[in-house]
């Protein structure tokens, strides 16, 4: 099984509000990412962790904060964001090979609309 | 520089007729390579990965591709397309160490029926 589930699926969210997207895996994945992805364009990385610990941050703005709870969860916790952060957002996940070989698995994204 | 170009950012081929997409990376080490299909508003779903040994892959959903070091390649091909097969292709390259996909542009299919 091959399977990364996203919720929501979909999001519309004012600048105010604050909100989360979540991200399951079962696949025994030890490296877990977000990407922002705008339409007709490739995805962009923004965050990997690696063994629950924060290991790359694409200098992405903090009004995003990635926690990764467990080895199976991930979370994308939103603030204060703008406009031009609706985006589709992909989680992905990876089996931790120090990055040499990972294979990203990747789940269905979650629309997000900012108003 | 690290790169990953995909020549064609739309192809349109008939149902039932065959298809080639094309990815030319710039990589100076031994690369991984990834061939993902994304339908409109849905994730990435990987195709088919080649890291090392046979330079011809199979993957998924009758796909297959090739490596060819010396023209810096991995093409994409399937015999006999399907309607269910328009979707976005993107090739990748793995930046061995990094985590890091560098991925192309992407390549736009459309199925005429």
């Amino acid at each position: 099984d091959t399977e990364v589930t996203q919720t929501p699926k979909h999001l519309v969210m004012g600048m105010t509000n604050k909100k989360s997207l979540k991200c399951e895996q079962h696949m025994g994945h030890r490296a877990m990412y977000w990407y922002k992805q705008k339409a007709k364009k490739p995805p962009e990385l923004m965050f990997v962790y690696s063994y629950e610990k924060l290991s790359i941050n694409e200098s992405v703005p903090s009004r995003f904060s990635p926690e990764c709870p467990n080895s199976s969860l991930l979370n994308l916790h939103l603030h204060a964001l703008q406009p031009e952060d609706s985006a589709l957002y992909l989680c992905a996940s990876s089996q931790d090979t120090s990055g040499l070989t990972d294979t990203q698995y990747f789940g269905p994204g979650t629309r997000l609309t900012v108003l | 520089a690290q790169s990953v170009t995909q020549p064609d950012i739309h192809i349109t081929v008939s149902e039932g007729a065959s298809l080639e997409l094309r990815c030319n990376y710039s990589y100076g080490a031994t690369p991984y390579l990834f061939w993902y299909v994304q339908s409109p508003g849905q994730g990435l779903q990987l195709l088919l990965k080649y890291f090392s040994g046979d330079t011809l892959v199979q993957g998924i959903k009758g796909f297959e591709a090739e490596f060819k070091r010396s023209q810096s390649s991995f093409n994409l091909r399937k015999p006999s397309v399907h309607w269910s097969d328009a979707a976005e292709y993107f090739c990748a390259v793995l930046r061995g160490g990094t985590y890091k996909y560098i991925f192309g542009t992407g390549t736009r299919l459309k199925v005429l029926a």
